[in-house]
């Protein structure tokens, strides 16, 4: 059974910090890794699918890196806003049966 | 542009009676479709995926069944619901295999089995 941490498990910032979470996962079989954001009563919403060792992606003030070798993965958010306020969640497809394993999530609060 | 649409978002049933929750995708053909289950405390579990018409994939043993009648209509159904059905349930599709492709989710249904 492919085992899914992330950390820490919620995380309250002031408007403007900047704050970064971890997802770990065993290294072995590593097809890719998905970041979602899911914010309350929305949906879950992709933010990254990563597949290579030291791929570092972004999207506006998000961005997301990920080693394949150690098994991790970090989600930075630069200058936090309260629309960034989510649940933050980390799956990785790895292991023979090529499924994605759902992390407990980060969830971010972000203070005005 | 793609949507989904999954209904209803709650529902409050009684023990032993049915359950029957769909889905729907516009704007795109072949989806992969995905039923998901979040209980509480606990991280997202595939219950059912379907790569077409009739072609449904039973992650975990349960008392849920999936039907997928048309190409972009995908159902969870139980005959007789349990206590321990309660959760929230998601439907979601991606272009293809949920390896490489991001899984795009509706809005859920929340279920509380009393």
């Amino acid at each position: 059974i492919l085992n899914v941490e992330q950390s820490p498990q919620s995380l309250h910032v002031q408007e403007g910090d900047s704050t970064n979470f971890t997802c770990s996962f065993p290294s072995s079989n590593f097809y890719a890794l998905h970041w979602y954001r899911w914010e309350t009563a929305k949906s879950p919403e992709a933010l990254f699918v990563m597949t290579l060792n030291g791929d570092e992606k972004k999207k506006g003030r998000i961005s997301a890196t990920l080693n394949t070798k150690e098994g991790y993965s970090y989600l930075y958010i630069k200058g936090s806003q309260p629309e960034d306020s989510a649940t933050y969640l980390c799956a990785p497809n790895a292991g023979n049966n090529r499924k994605l394993i759902w992390g407990l999530g980060t969830s971010l609060a972000v203070n005005p | 542009s793609q949507t989904i649409h999954q209904w209803p978002a709650t529902l409050v049933q009684p023990v032993g009676s049915p359950l029957s929750l769909e889905c729907t995708v516009e704007g795109t053909s072949n989806p992969n479709l995905y039923w998901y289950r979040q209980a509480a405390g606990r991280g997202l579990q595939l219950l059912f995926y379907s790569v077409g018409i009739g072609q449904i994939s039973s992650e975990v043993p349960q008392n849920l069944s999936a039907s997928r009648p048309q190409d972009r209509q995908f159902i969870l159904s139980s005959k007789k619901l349990l206590l321990s059905d309660s959760g929230f349930y998601l439907c979601a599709w991606s272009s293809w295999g949920q390896g490489r492709s991001p899984l795009h989710f509706g809005n859920g249904t929340r279920l509380t089995v009393t």
